[in-house]
């Protein structure tokens, strides 16, 4: 399974876009990047995922390097309630199904 | 997508004894899993439940202590047994997320089991 690393914590002013980055160096060609968050004591809530192609939705874009080996989830304008926990994750593949093991993440503090 | 019902919400119990945990999911579901956050940690899982078989339990984690039972696709349980207060944290549980080919979905996950043991 591929292993991802990111900071551990991280401040980001409100108003403004925070780059969360996160290596995965050992990552295969079919795997996909997925980014999940969990806001305090809630369960953790899915964010976005790609392959190799920049992906854009709603609530963030995700950029990945050309090579795969790193990301980076955007949040272009942060706001208070943008303040969590964000795990990049490479999913294990099952039998069809992911098997999603967290990391340590980053904490994301947005600051007034 | 799939919304996922947890209950009890949370609870304080006793040591020594045991209390088991209902996940609800609104749609059918092949594979489940268990998660355990302990407090200030990351999640950790816990077991992977497919209907229809056993649960597949990681390093740690003993059928002993954390039975699971999935009686059909839409619900599981997880039951902590025999409970220390070191078993005091936050259980989760969530609906795989499938791939292969164009599918690639994501997973959903509950809001969670609050346990304190005392």
């Amino acid at each position: 399974d591929a292993k991802t690393t990111q900071p551990p914590s991280m401040d980001c002013a409100e108003g403004r876009a925070a780059n969360l980055p996160c290596n995965h160096s050992t990552i295969s060609g079919n795997e996909y990047v997925y980014w999940y968050r969990q806001i305090h004591s809630q369960g953790p809530q899915y964010i976005i995922h790609g392959l190799k192609n920049n992906e854009t939705n709603e609530m963030a874009s995700l950029i990945i390097t050309e090579d795969r080996k790193s990301s980076t989830l955007i949040l272009p304008h942060a706001t208070l309630r943008d303040t969590a926990v964000y795990y990049c994750i490479v999913p294990l593949k099952g039998g069809g199904y992911q098997k999603v093991t967290f990391g340590t993440g980053t904490k994301l503090q947005v600051i007034p | 997508s799939a919304v996922i019902s947890q209950k009890p919400s949370r609870d304080i119990c006793q040591r020594g004894t045991s209390l088991t945990i209902q996940c609800q999911v609104d749609s059918q579901v092949t594979m489940m899993f268990w998660y355990r956050q302990q407090p200030g940690q990351s999640l950790t899982l816990i077991a992977t439940a497919n209907q229809g078989s056993e649960a597949t339990y990681e390093s740690g984690f003993v059928i002993d202590k954390f039975p699971i039972s999935r009686p059909n696709l839409t619900f599981s349980t997880l039951t902590v047994s025999n409970m220390s207060p070191e078993d005091s944290s936050i259980y989760l549980c969530s609906v795989a997320g499938w791939w292969g080919g164009l599918s690639n979905t994501e997973a959903f996950f509950g809001q969670g089991t609050r346990l304190t043991v005392v």
